[in-house]
């Protein structure tokens, strides 16, 4: 049982460049998000999702567009990276109900250059 | 969601046990009570959660007030590897953003 996997773990894009993040989850969890972590500022929402084939936006959403169309899998694009993408992404998913408990996968370490 | 308050450090010798206290006085009644970790350059990591009763699992116990406005978690035999930031966490429905704050920092040494 992997839990949440991200794919990369690390990249390099220089600015305008595109890229697609991956975040893949065995759980069978109707919830998925997309956080990103700055020095000193915690973690926010960018991103989520409460099922297949829905997405809303966080509180950071400018820049970065998702899909899910499959309910395992929760994709984060930016379209054309900034330096200010420059970041630590974390994927988590989460079972629906009142007791939302989100599992996280291990970070995707982003330079935009 | 309440707002939280926690300490932004503590430490701890290994081997002892680590209370970290949160106060969540704005705590409406159909709000839980979570607890996550990030240890350095991980992902966040669910350690435990409560509504009003007191939770114990293999990583914690979680003692919640009995007006609910403060809780502790409780880290019976700290060690080296608990070094981490700990979030008290308080929210009500699923399926929204869980909302970080700055956490205490744990620091466990031998």
């Amino acid at each position: 049982n992997a839990g949440v996997t991200q794919t990369p773990k690390f990249r390099v894009l220089k600015t305008g460049q595109s890229m697609t993040l991956l975040c893949a989850q065995d759980m069978n969890h109707e919830y998925m998000y997309w956080y990103r972590q700055d020095p000193g500022m915690g973690l926010r929402l960018i991103h989520y999702s409460v099922g297949e084939g829905t997405t809303a936006k966080g509180e950071v959403p400018d820049g970065y567009n998702v899909s899910r169309l499959k309910k395992q899998n929760f994709l984060l694009g930016l379209e054309s990276a900034a330096p200010s993408q420059t970041s630590v992404y974390f994927c988590a998913s989460g079972f629906s109900g009142r007791a939302d408990i989100q599992y996280f996968g291990a970070g995707t370490r982003l330079s935009v250059l | 969601d309440a707002k939280t308050t926690q300490p932004p450090s503590m430490d701890c010798a290994e081997g002892r046990a680590a209370n970290l206290p949160c106060n969540h006085s704005t705590i409406s009644g159909n709000e839980y009570v979570y607890w996550y970790r990030q240890i350095h350059s991980q992902g966040p990591q669910y350690i435990i959660h409560g509504l009003k009763n007191n939770e114990t699992n293999e990583m914690a116990s979680l003692i919640i007030t009995e007006d609910r406005k403060s809780s502790t978690l409780i880290l019976p035999h700290a060690t080296l590897r608990d070094t981490a930031v700990y979030y008290c966490i308080v929210r009500a429905q699923a399926g929204t953003a869980l909302i970080f704050g700055k956490g205490t920092t744990l620091s466990v040494s031998s």
